[in-house]
């Protein structure tokens, strides 16, 4: 089955540690995507990429740091520099950086206490 | 700049009721549209989209359409169930990769 995975579903650290989310697709899609998700709000976006070893910041990438090496994979760095890192983290794709449509998966929730 | 609107939630509605969840965009481009819907603790996952106007996107019997005039993608469903009850996202994509998101509107339906 073609898709996106995100490990793990659940992730608890401590305050000052930095942490990395997992990313990895199989869709052989191009460009790939970080949001932040809190309760009861909408999506904003961390950073994305649209080719191998090239990425951009979005709206609210301080804090965050991220890697593409890999087409399929997609590594979200919460570095301790991140004020609020408690949040539901969302990865997603697309076909090329054109497309409209992408493609979630099924995130991973981070506590920081 | 592109911004897309909702109607603020949670919208509680009984099974077999009929669902308007409006969306409202500003856009300088010529925009698609989409809805995107969210079960609890999970992914978002494409509902319908629309990519120019005067389209009709549908699926699972919602419906949406592309109204330029309005500027308008109202979402609709002629009977709910409770397996409906999610949070749905009201977006718009111009010209490149980015999505702007509304701020989701949380349906809530009672058997």
């Amino acid at each position: 089955d073609g898709g996106i995975t995100q490990s793990p579903k659940y992730l608890f650290r401590k305050e000052g540690q930095n942490v990395t989310l997992s990313c990895e697709q199989n869709l052989n899609h191009d460009a790939m995507y970080w949001y932040r998700q809190d309760p009861g709000q909408g999506l904003r976006l961390i950073y994305y990429s649209q080719i191998v070893n090239d990425f951009q910041k979005g709206d609210i990438a301080e804090g965050y740091s991220v890697s593409r090496e890999k087409k399929e994979s997609f590594p979200l760095t919460v570095t301790s520099a991140q004020k609020n890192p408690t949040a539901f983290y969302l990865c997603a794709s697309s076909i090329t950086s054109g497309s409209n449509e992408q493609y979630f998966g099924p995130g991973t929730r981070l506590t920081v206490t | 700049g592109d911004s897309v609107t909702q109607m603020e939630g949670p919208v509680t509605l009984s099974e077999e009721a009929f669902l308007t969840i409006n969306c409202t965009y500003t856009a300088t481009g010529y925009p698609s549209l989409f809805w995107y819907v969210q079960y609890p603790g999970e992914g978002l996952q494409l509902l319908l989209k629309a990519t120019k106007a005067d389209d009709k996107g549908s699926n699972k019997g919602f419906e949406a359409t592309y109204r330029k005039e309005t500027t308008s993608f109202h979402l609709e469903k002629g009977s709910v169930q409770v397996s409906d009850s999610a949070v749905y996202f009201c977006a718009l994509t111009v010209l490149d990769y980015q999505l702007i998101w509304g701020a989701g509107t949380k349906l809530i339906i009672k058997p």
